[in-house]
């Protein structure tokens, strides 16, 4: 069965340094793929989405993640925080009738 | 252009009563899914409608129910409503074929 899971159930980084959100997927064929943002009491925002091509994809917000098929990961990434990154973030594939979640990361942002 | 409407945006509701949530996408989108939002279960797909019809159904009770309307906005309805419905649901809207979702803001919804 597809599903998606995010190792990391908190992060904390500091304002200004690199981030890396690890997502780790099972799929039999070539996945489609999508990174989301939530903010607290808010619906999801889609930051980027991968369905082939270019293994590096680039999204809002200055975010990118890469897909490896070989690690079956596509982990998020951004060079410098903002403290307005804080948020949950939810990577997903598209199962063959829905949109399978992980379960989140929570990003705390210290200044 | 407007995003994904859903009201109302809270519910308090008593346990065996019924509720029914709206959900107007973006112009255009004739593709709306629904999820349930909770702490400990996270991100359950509810259902999806395309063009008035039921195209996938998650593993919810029969309780929960859904339509769509001519103009794509869709309603979900939930009955005997029990504690453990008690969660955000969260409308997302698509086009055919673009699997990038916009969600709405959501419904807080509150048994008690």
């Amino acid at each position: 069965a597809q599903s998606v899971t995010q190792p990391d159930i908190h992060i904390t980084v500091s304002e200004g340094a690199s981030l890396e959100l690890r997502c780790n997927y099972s799929y039999g064929a070539t996945p489609y793929l999508f990174w989301y943002v939530q903010s607290p009491g808010q619906g999801l925002q889609l930051l980027l989405k991968y369905f082939s091509g270019d293994t590096l994809v680039q999204g809002i917000k200055g975010f990118e993640a890469e897909f490896k098929r070989s690690q079956s990961s596509f982990n998020l990434r951004k060079p410098s925080v903002h403290w307005s990154d804080a948020a949950e973030y939810f990577c997903a594939v598209l199962g063959w009738n829905d949109m399978r979640f992980g379960a989140g990361t929570r990003l705390t942002v210290k200044p | 252009k407007a995003g994904v409407t859903q009201t109302p945006r809270y519910l308090i509701k008593t346990r065996g009563q019924q509720v029914t949530l709206s959900c107007s996408p973006i112009s255009g989108h004739r593709s709306v899914s629904w999820y349930q939002q909770t702490p400990g279960q996270g991100l359950q797909f509810l259902f999806e409608y395309f063009s008035e019809t039921q195209r996938n159904k998650g593993n919810f009770p029969g309780r929960f129910s859904g339509r769509q309307f001519s103009n794509s906005r869709s309603e979900m309805n939930v009955s005997t409503l029990e504690l453990g419905d008690s969660a955000l649901y969260l409308c997302a809207s698509s086009l055919e074929g673009d699997y990038g979702y916009t969600f709405g803001s959501g419904t807080r919804l509150t048994v008690v």
